[in-house]
């Protein structure tokens, strides 16, 4: 009965690599979000996808591309991975009319070598 | 000024007691207010909302002070099973979408 899960959980890498992260939710929302948290426990929104359309997208490197195929999915696509990638990755969703009230998934956690 | 500014702790209580927690937000224009609750390599869960001037729940109570532009946390009878991190949250509108700014959290632990 996951609500927000996300694939893989851990993720090691060499850097210069391309990467995929996979979120789905089975909440019913129609509102995803990738947020970013570094090593310092900042939590920092990312890119946010409401219907499958692009609403949110914070001043993020061009490598990080979103990608949402339906309304249940969003997946993270880095290219040529950094060192200052790694983090914790976590997906989130929430009803349009609720945006406050987000359920995030149990996080990615990326270390670039 | 940060958007919103915690203090980050670390708070080391020893069961059964009272702590609380501050958050300071810049925006005057922001009209509701969360902490979400985030243990030791978990995700981050939604605690509680603050859209008035506050909310009780069981042991734990939110308050708003909209003229100093901050929320507090309280709570009473400290479980071990409170320990973790408290994030403030506030909305922020960016353009036409509201998105969530967090704290960088307040760490709790409770001592048995």
């Amino acid at each position: 009965d996951t609500a927000v899960s996300q694939t893989p959980k851990y993720l090691v890498t060499q850097m210069g690599n391309d990467k995929s992260i996979k979120c789905e939710q089975n909440l019913g929302h129609d509102t995803m979000y990738w947020y970013k948290q570094d090593s310092k426990k900042f939590l920092k929104i990312m890119f946010s996808y409401n219907n499958k359309e692009l609403i949110i997208n914070e001043t993020v490197p061009n490598r990080f591309s979103p990608k949402s195929p339906d309304k249940a999915h969003l997946n993270l696509h880095i290219n040529s991975l950094e060192l200052g990638d790694s983090a914790v990755y976590f997906c989130a969703s929430s009803q349009t009319t609720s945006p406050e009230t987000q359920y995030f998934g149990p996080g990615t956690r990326l270390l670039v070598l | 000024r940060k958007e919103v500014e915690q203090d980050p702790g670390p708070f080391n209580v020893p069961e059964g007691a009272t702590v609380a927690f501050n958050c300071t937000y810049s925006n005057s224009a922001s009209q509701s207010f969360f902490w979400y609750r985030q243990d030791c390599r978990k995700e981050p869960k939604l605690l509680m909302s603050v859209y008035s001037s506050g909310n009780e729940d069981g042991r734990f109570t939110a308050q708003l002070n909209r003229a100093s532009q901050y929320i507090s946390l309280l709570i009473r009878d400290s479980k071990l099973s409170d320990s973790a991190t408290y994030l403030c949250v506030v909305p922020l509108l960016r353009g036409s979408a509201r998105q969530l700014t967090f704290g960088s959290g307040t760490q709790l632990t409770v001592l048995p």
